[in-house]
């Protein structure tokens, strides 16, 4: 089935260690992003794409890393663990273009201990 | 103040009871996005809206553009429609972003 397919869906890291969260999506889309939900706070976008070679900067980006060297895949890397980073995280795909909607990933819990 | 609010934070209602969700906002969009998120779940789309009004089943949808205004409204609820409701605007510009109300959680007692 078409769609946004993100592994892991749990992780448990310990301060300092290092990830990769992938996202992997199917429908040809330019647009790609990275968001983490915390309580009380909403969605935050931490870095997005919209084609493959070009990534920029969201609302909560340090701490993290991203690239873009397919239009299918938009990794999302941990350098160095933190608590703050505790989070559970998204990874949405859409058209550029302002007619079309979202398609989300299921998440992915992560916890820093 | 958040570009994206919403109103209530929280919703308990009795099984049957008519519902409505406010989204207010303070840019300019190209469309804006109603999305549903069950506990411990993903989320999905339920519509996006650049004018006027969409209906789904119980669910319908409208926008008013010059008020920068949309609501979410749910006839007839269920216990199955308890989730967290979120409200995203995609801006202006071509870069797909999303800004995000803080959601809605409604929960709807049997």
């Amino acid at each position: 089935n078409a769609g946004v397919t993100q592994t892991p869906k749990f992780q448990v890291l310990k301060t300092g260690q290092s990830m990769t969260l992938q996202c992997a999506q199917d429908m040809n889309h330019e647009y790609m992003s990275w968001y983490r939900q915390d309580p009380g706070m909403g969605l935050r976008l931490i870095h997005y794409s919209v084609g493959a070679g070009i990534t920029d900067q969201g609302e909560v980006p340090n701490g993290y890393n991203v690239s873009r060297s397919t239009t299918e895949d938009f990794p999302l890397r941990l350098l160095s663990a933190a608590p703050s980073q505790t989070s559970v995280y998204f990874c949405a795909s859409s058209y550029v273009g302002p007619g079309y909607g979202y398609t989300f990933g299921s998440g992915t819990r992560l916890t820093v201990v | 103040k958040n570009e994206v609010e919403q109103s209530p934070q929280n919703l308990t209602a009795q099984e049957g009871e008519f519902i409505t969700i406010n989204c207010s906002y303070s840019v300019g969009i190209s469309a804006l996005h109603w999305l549903q998120q069950h506990p411990g779940g993903g989320i999905v789309s339920l519509f996006m809206l650049s004018s006027g009004k969409k209906k789904h089943g119980r669910l319908i949808a409208t926008i008013n553009i010059q008020e920068k205004h949309s609501s979410l409204h749910i006839t007839a609820s269920h216990p199955r429609d308890s989730a967290v409701y979120i409200c995203a605007v995609r801006g202006s510009g071509n870069t797909g972003k999303l800004i995000f109300g803080q959601g809605t959680t409604l929960q709807v007692k049997p």
